[in-house]
């Protein structure tokens, strides 16, 4: 176990929706980054957030956005969903290090479906 | 630019047998690499990762990895194949600012007993 957790761990919407996702990174990991991984496929880059601001995004809309607390816990949200959002989200927590060079634990993730 | 190509699907191997999961990748610096394993319904766990120290990287339960720099590769192996080595593999290459990970497609391995 990573010591990461996320809820739900299901959940359905539907187009137009707006969804909540929720992380809770290890004890003392102050970065955490959010992938979308679509079925078949390898997880894909939403964002990083380092001591409470973004830290770096990929190729995501700004629909999609977080938040990171003090307490080590992180949210995801995606707004007016769309069909091609339904995906394994999945969150990495990590300790500052060298860049690039820092190990990304991950939780078990959200499996998310539109209808 | 950063990415990562997984050279196989699907892997199918008997029980006992060795293990061989292929992964080139391209970078314009010195990257790190990473293999992770995906078991159903579970999250991601890391087996092993490159960062420019020892290019022969030992990992867990049996697996390790060779950097090899002229060949841009950083494949998979393991001497002896178990049933509960069937899941999805993932290459993974760093990039060096921002902590975003790059996956490859992914290589399934099945285990025959």
């Amino acid at each position: 176990e990573t010591g990461v957790t996320q809820s739900p761990t299901h959940l359905i919407k539907t187009r137009g929706q707006q969804v909540t996702l929720r992380c809770s990174s290890q004890s003392g990991h102050n970065t955490v980054s959010w992938y979308q991984q679509a079925l078949g496929q390898g997880p894909q880059f939403i964002f990083q957030y380092y001591r409470e601001e973004e830290n770096g995004r990929g190729n995501f809309p700004p629909r999609f956005s977080g938040l990171q607390f003090p307490n080590y816990s992180s949210e995801l949200n995606v707004n007016a969903l769309e069909l091609d959002d339904s995906a394994l989200y999945l969150c990495a927590s990590s300790l500052p290090g060298l860049a690039g060079k820092e190990t990304q634990y991950f939780g078990p993730g959200t499996r998310l479906l539109v209808l | 630019a950063q990415s990562v190509t997984q050279l196989d699907s699907h892997v199918s191997v008997s029980e006992g047998t060795p293990v061989l999961l292929r992964c080139n990748y391209s970078s314009s610096y010195s990257p790190s690499l990473f293999w992770y394993v995906q078991h159903p319904n579970k999250g991601l766990q890391l087996l092993l990762k490159y960062t420019s120290a020892a290019t022969l990287v030992k990992g867990i339960n049996g697996f390790e990895a060779e950097f090899k720099k002229s060949e841009t590769s950083f494949h998979l192996t393991k001497p002896s194949a178990h049933m509960s080595d069937a899941a999805e593999y993932f290459c993974v290459v760093s990039r060096n600012q921002g902590g975003k990970l790059i996956f490859g497609q992914g290589t399934e391995l099945s285990v025959k007993p």
